[in-house]
């Protein structure tokens, strides 16, 4: 089976910079992808990496490591905007479908 | 449509009465997804629909569950005798399909609530 494991909680300032991270164990995998979800709101898709290295999309960058099962969302220059919960996400060893993690809520503050 | 739709937005329903939710996905994506979401927490898959394929029923909790897609596009979601513990954000999901599609876009869900 899958199983990915992300912290429940990061809280920042304004303006800094944070680091969501993700481990997943998978039997097979395809790519680690990134949604944001505010409250009440459906999930929506930030980004998606296949090969290791760091896809950068204006202030949101995502990391992966596949020799560590690891990867990380970077969230630069944060805004109160961006105060939501954030999954990581996988595809399931036959490459269907998409297994979540927990999700982090993130919190930014004044 | 320009998006994924979903309706009702909310239903209130008392417990061991059937209940259908159903869901548009975007125009010519081939995979459809069903997935629970209780408050709080992560999102469990519940079924995917590729195409013609047999759907990938493993995440079904229980056979009180059950998913159909006609035509290729709408699909319903059906939880007979429902149970307090059904109470959930059910969202579905669409994307092209394929390995190189990564992207999923999500409808605004149906709130379910079982008294």
């Amino acid at each position: 089976g899958q199983s990915l494991e992300q912290p429940s909680e990061v809280t920042a300032v304004e303006g800094a910079i944070v680091q969501i991270n993700c481990t997943y164990q998978t039997s097979g995998f395809y790519g680690l992808s990134w949604y944001q979800q505010h409250d009440g709101g459906a999930p929506t898709f930030l980004s998606y990496n296949a090969l290791d290295g760091l896809e950068e999309t204006g202030r949101f960058s995502s990391f992966l490591s596949r020799s560590d099962s690891y990867g990380y969302l970077l969230l630069q220059e944060l805004q109160m905007k961006d105060s939501a919960s954030y999954f990581c996400a996988v595809r399931d060893n036959y490459g269907q479908n998409f297994v979540f993690g927990p999700g982090t809520r993130l919190s930014v503050l004044p | 449509g320009a998006g994924v739709s979903q309706s009702p937005s909310n239903k209130v329903t008392e417990k061991g009465k059937d209940v259908e939710l159903r869901c548009d996905p975007i125009s010519g994506h081939t995979a459809l997804y069903w997935y629970r979401q209780s408050l709080g927490q992560g999102l469990e898959f519940l079924i995917y629909f590729q195409g013609n394929s047999a759907p990938d029923k493993s995440g079904l909790p229980s056979d009180r569950f059950s998913a159909e897609r006609t035509g290729g596009s709408v699909s319903t979601l059906t939880i007979q005798r429902t149970q307090q513990e059904d109470s959930a954000v059910y969202l579905c999901a669409s994307s092209m399909g394929g390995l190189a599609n990564e992207k999923l876009f999500f409808g605004s869900g149906t709130q379910l609530s079982v008294l």
